[in-house]
């Protein structure tokens, strides 16, 4: 079975500083993990894909496959980045099954 | 432009009268899913089309049908709702890979908002 964890549901920084939203994984074949950010009222939209390996608005992110996680970072946080961030999994190639976390709320104060 | 479409946005209705919410894609996706999302719990995958007249159960099938006819429609079809269906349902597309193309990511649908009294 797969599962995706986000063990904060809220996490608040100040803007200007670092941000860190956890994801851990598990699955036992390979996988290929994303993250989606739905901004209040609007639609969930992707943001980046770990096989892409590219830098989305300031975020990245980086499978580490022997810790099994797949954390968002920013180094900077911004005002606008305030948004539910949702982690996500499916095996790779393969749609029989998306897994998503139950999301973080990222809160950043002025 | 390339987008899903949910319709209606917003539903109340009462339990057991059946309803259809409607989802429509124009890119052309072999791949279609249906989620509801609760507070807490995230996004949970209702059912899932691989390509026409190919559907798979989720992980809450129960109380859901839906059916793939066309490869751009994928309605979701509530029998029988209950309060506990009350939810917000979203519908998503992807291009189907196979094992060698990396997998693309979902388009979303904006949400429809079901209340079941």
């Amino acid at each position: 079975a797969q599962r995706v964890t986000q063990p904060e549901k809220l996490l608040s920084v100040f803007k200007g500083a670092p941000v860190e939203l956890k994801c851990n994984y598990s699955y036992s074949g390979s996988p290929e993990l994303f993250w989606y950010v739905q901004y209040s009222r609007q639609r969930l939209q992707l943001l980046l894909r770990h096989i892409s390996r590219e830098s989305i608005k300031g975020f990245t992110a980086d499978l580490n496959k022997g810790e099994t996680s797949f954390h968002l970072k920013k180094p900077f946080a911004q005002e606008e980045d305030s948004a539910m961030y949702y982690c996500a999994l499916t095996p790779s190639g393969g749609y029989q099954k998306v897994t998503f976390g139950t999301g973080t709320k990222l809160q950043v104060i002025p | 432009e390339a987008q899903v479409t949910q319709n209606p946005r917003y539903l109340i209705t009462v339990t057991g009268k059946k309803l259809t919410v409607t989802c429509s894609q124009n890119m052309n996706h072999e791949y279609m899913s249906w989620y509801r999302q609760d507070p807490g719990l995230g996004l949970r995958q209702i059912y899932y089309s691989m390509n026409v007249e190919v559907t798979d159960k989720g992980d809450v099938p129960e109380g859901y049908k839906v059916s793939r006819k066309e490869k751009r429609n994928f309605p979701l079809i509530l029998e029988s709702p209950s309060p506990n269906q009350t939810s917000l349902y979203f519908c998503a597309s992807s291009r189907r890979t196979d094992h060698t193309i990396a997998n693309y990511g979902y388009t979303f649908g904006s949400g429809t908002r079901l209340t079941v009294v």
